[in-house]
């Protein structure tokens, strides 16, 4: 079982859905939580960090569940820019212990 | 400002083959990453430094060394390359020390292929 699960989707919305994704973490002493975005065929790039108490950023928010060690994204109102790969990332304590999910694919089309 | 570069961005070699891959950052990071992303598995850290003449092993090192002899730069080196060394190379940097959030920065990627 990977450390890091994420569904690989693709997800295929509308402009204008509301999307989400999950992703599902094994090691509970992880301790801190990431959605990177990477366009196709280019480098990954932080989204936002994701915090216990829940964080927005415009459209999209980002939630943390420690207890049932689940992450997920919300990205309200798509845009066809939205279109990428959602990297999910967990930090695991005693540095430098970065996994990175295999990412969920999303197609927004007009 | 360039950020992270790497070199080159395409390489085809043939089993057997040596070659090393450059990285580059002008942000003044301490730390550095090599990773590779193959499909479905996500990245994986092949090695990393936390600063100018120190390397360690990730997740993944066999087939690959590293050296990071000025703070800029980090290179990845293949001494025998294989089919399985087939992937994409991603370098990557940040700024270090114990903050949990810190972001690290990518480059535009390496795409080697083993024949």
């Amino acid at each position: 079982r990977k450390e890091v699960e994420q569904d690989p989707g693709p997800f295929n919305v509308p402009e204008g859905a509301t999307v989400a994704f999950n992703c599902t973490y094994s090691n509970s002493a992880s301790q801190s939580f990431f959605w990177y975005r990477q366009d196709c065929r280019k480098e990954p790039k932080l989204l936002m960090s994701v915090y216990s108490s829940g964080n927005e950023d415009g459209r999209f928010t980002a939630q943390l569940n420690r207890a049932s060690q689940y992450i997920s994204l919300l990205i309200r109102d798509s845009k066809l820019s939205d279109s990428a790969t959602y990297l999910c990332v967990v930090l695991r304590t005693g540095g430098f212990k970065t996994i990175f999910g295999a990412g969920t694919r999303l197609f927004v089309k007009a | 400002n360039a950020g992270v570069t790497q070199t080159p961005k395409f390489r085809v070699l043939k089993t057997g083959q040596s070659m090393t891959l450059l990285c580059a950052q002008d942000m003044n990071h301490e730390y550095m990453y090599w990773y590779r992303q193959d499909p479905g598995m996500g990245l994986r850290l092949i090695h990393y430094s936390v600063g100018e003449g120190t390397t360690a092993k990730g997740e993944v090192p066999d087939g690959y060394n590293v050296s990071r002899l000025k703070k800029q730069n980090f290179l990845l080196g293949l001494e025998s390359a294989a089919p399985s060394q087939t992937s994409v190379y991603f370098c990557a940097s940040s700024y270090g020390g114990e903050d949990p959030t810190d972001t690290q920065y990518f480059g535009p990627g390496t795409r080697l292929t083993v024949l």
